[in-house]
């Protein structure tokens, strides 16, 4: 079976300041894990992955994500938040084990950047 | 070009009514998915197409019924749908790629309201 939890369901953070969503995940395998971005009454955007290799991902928008295997965790990171940030984020996780379909969602952090 | 296309952006329907939601992308990926999502929640899988043939449905009502008419074609068609039911319907596509870091890329969606 394969989880993710995102423990923080709002995060507020000043313009310019650094910003860091949290995910945890679960699953019997290695995990190949996802974060979306979703904006008010739009799909799914995706932002950056982590299959293998170099633990810090970098992905669009100025996004990372660190990979951290001991606390299974995959925080998404910005250097400088940008009010245009403010939106949905969703973390998910995949076991590399089974087939490529079915992915499991966090139920989302709302990032709040702050002018 | 990562972009996959949904029609209409926004369905009224009754809940005696036949109506269909439809998804194209054309990035070549054999696998396409119908999500379904409330406010503020994770979608929630509903059907897998994989090379065109159903492989995932995760129990849906039968008043949704999902066709893939060809490899960049998705429809989802809706007859007799409750209340309930209304919410952002999401479409998707991936490579296909087991074992690999398949990333799934969304669609706007269509914005379904059921009276």
């Amino acid at each position: 079976a394969q989880s993710v939890a995102q423990p923080e369901d709002q995060v507020n953070v000043a313009e310019g300041n650094p910003l860091t969503v949290k995910c945890t995940y679960s699953v019997s395998g290695n995990p190949y894990l996802f974060w979306y971005v979703q904006y008010p009454n739009r799909g799914l955007q995706f932002l950056l992955k982590y299959i293998t290799g170099d633990n810090l991902v970098k992905g669009s928008y100025g996004f990372e994500a660190e990979f951290n295997k001991s606390q299974t965790s995959f925080h998404l990171k910005k250097p400088s938040a940008l009010v245009s940030d403010s939106a949905l984020y969703f973390c998910a996780v995949r076991d590399n084990s089974g087939g490529y379909q079915k992915v499991t969602f966090g139920t989302g952090t709302k990032l709040q950047v702050i002018p | 070009d990562t972009e996959v296309t949904q029609t209409p952006k926004h369905l009224v329907m009754g809940m005696t009514n036949k109506k269909s939601l439809k998804c194209e992308q054309h990035m070549g990926h054999r696998a396409m998915y119908w999500y379904k999502q409330k406010a503020k929640k994770p979608p929630e899988l509903m059907f897998v197409y994989s090379y065109e043939k159903l492989s995932i449905n995760e129990s849906v009502p039968s008043r949704f019924s999902p066709e893939c008419p060809n490899s960049s074609l998705l429809n989802l068609h809706l007859h007799a749908l409750q209340p309930e039911d209304s919410a952002l319907y999401l479409c998707a596509s991936s490579q296909a790629r087991t074992g690999q870091g398949d990333t799934q890329y969304f669609g706007p969606g269509t914005r379904l309201t059921v009276l």
